[in-house]
């Protein structure tokens, strides 16, 4: 069965704190995205990988970085996380189009 | 660049009626679409998917969608709702100039079912 976790459902964390969070997959598959979701927005793409090492930027990459050291591993990083990152993260893996997705991370920046 | 309407952000029904979930989409070449659901506190499953085969499309749990390219719309329904079915629906296109990998999601539409 296809399996995408991430590190933590629920997360808090202080203005200006570096935050990470990660996504494994267990399906060998080369493309994985990170998302975030928002109340009437809906999803919006941060940053995708479509192989170890590759990484091109979404619609919204600013704030944010990405680190793929492993195919099956996609860390996403705030750098220095603000109250405007507090959201829904999900996280996201293809082979062919289709998408699994992980549970989500609720991000809460105080 | 690819894009998706959905026209409805909320649809209330009552259980054992029909489900109409509304959606254009935009799109230069021929795209492929989906319909994914999110349940409360769950992460999005895949209910159908259009990829240039058969335009009607039938997925998970009784749903279908149709693809229509003259009215550029892709319908997401259901014969009989079931209180299950509550949950938030999105529509998605991918595809053509953004790249076959990449998704572009609606605004999503919640559904919600009463008894």
């Amino acid at each position: 069965d296809v399996k995408v976790t991430q590190s933590s459902r629920y997360l808090v964390k202080r203005t200006g704190e570096k935050v990470f969070l990660e996504c494994v997959q267990d399906m060998d598959h080369e493309n994985m995205f990170w998302y975030r979701q928002d109340p009437g927005l809906g999803l919006r793409l941060i940053y995708f990988s479509y192989d170890v090492k590759m990484k091109e930027k979404g619609d919204i990459p600013e704030g944010y970085s990405v680190s793929r050291e492993k195919k099956e591993r996609f860390s996403l990083i705030l750098e220095s996380a603000s109250t405007n990152q507090t959201s829904m993260y999900l996280c996201a893996s293809s082979r062919a189009g289709e998408q699994y997705f992980g549970p989500g991370t609720r991000l809460t920046v105080t | 660049a690819q894009s998706v309407t959905q026209l409805d952000s909320h649809v209330s029904v009552s259980e054992g009626t029909p489900v109409l979930l509304r959606c254009n989409y935009s799109s230069s070449y021929s795209p492929s679409l989906f319909w994914y659901v999110q349940h409360p506190n769950k992460g999005l499953q895949l209910l159908l998917k259009y990829t240039s085969a058969a335009t009607l499309v039938k997925g998970i749990n009784g749903f279908e969608a149709e693809f229509k390219k003259s009215e550029t719309s892709f319908h997401l329904t259901k014969p009989s709702a079931h209180m299950s079915d509550a949950a938030e629906y999105f529509c998605v296109v991918t595809g053509g100039d953004t790249g076959f990998q990449k998704l572009v999601f609606g605004t999503g539409t919640r559904l919600l079912v009463s008894p």
